[in-house]
């Protein structure tokens, strides 16, 4: 019974082409995360979501787009993929206090 | 000025011994500080969350916080091989938004 699932673990892909990563939390929590983790392991926010409406945007290209259909999936579409976009995509989920809890990551190679 | 700092790099103590790990941050408004534990190829997983000064203590680890010199540091005592992990110090600002700020982590080394 995992608590915040990702899908796909892996994504190999060209540069150019779009890819979606998906997120599913079976917590009830109301908040949904996006964060990239780079090689240097540096984590980093992308966007959040309350209960279906976009709370945190940082400053993020517009290649890439979230999408929240309810509060407990938050997916990730990304245009035009770049050699730069390679890293470790993980979401996460959070209700009370801010606690966070996250996916186990999607680790997106572009070539 | 990063806004959350920790010691880049490896700590290396030996088995059984105390490990300190140590964070400071910029905004002076914050008010949550949590640290995480991720195993290589994996995912950040909580250890503590600590929001009052002084220390907390949860079996083998103590947050410690002090708000006045904007310092957060996890102490883990007898540590094991197990432990040796990135440890990621995270701070939630002042701006109300839930939003997460993140040192560059540091890696600790447990050897036998």
């Amino acid at each position: 019974d995992t608590a915040v699932s990702q899908t796909p673990k892996y994504l190999v892909t060209q540069m150019g082409n779009d890819k979606s990563i998906k997120c599913e939390q079976n917590l009830g929590h109301d908040t949904m995360y996006w964060y990239k983790q780079d090689s240097k392991k540096f984590l980093k926010i992308m966007f959040s979501y309350n209960n279906k409406e976009l709370i945190i945007n940082e400053t993020v290209p517009n290649r890439f787009s979230p999408k929240s259909p309810d509060k407990a999936h938050l997916n990730l579409h990304i245009n035009s993929l770049e050699l730069g976009d390679s890293a470790v995509y993980f979401c996460a989920s959070s209700q009370a206090e801010n606690i966070q809890y996250f996916g186990a990551g999607t680790r997106l190679s572009v070539l | 000025q990063k806004e959350v700092e920790q010691n880049s790099g490896t700590l290396s103590v030996p088995e059984g011994a105390i490990a300190s790990l140590n964070c400071t941050y910029s905004d002076r408004g914050s008010q949550s500080f949590f640290w995480y534990r991720q195993y290589s190829g994996k995912s950040p997983e909580l250890i503590m969350f600590i929001y009052s000064n002084g220390d907390k203590e949860d079996g083998r680890f103590t947050a410690q916080l002090n708000k006045a010199s904007q310092y957060v540091s996890l102490l883990i005592r007898d540590s094991q091989p197990s432990d040796s992990a990135t440890y990621l110090c995270a701070v939630d600002g002042s701006s109300n938004t839930g939003k997460l700020i993140f040192g560059q982590g540091t890696t600790l080394q447990v050897k036998p």
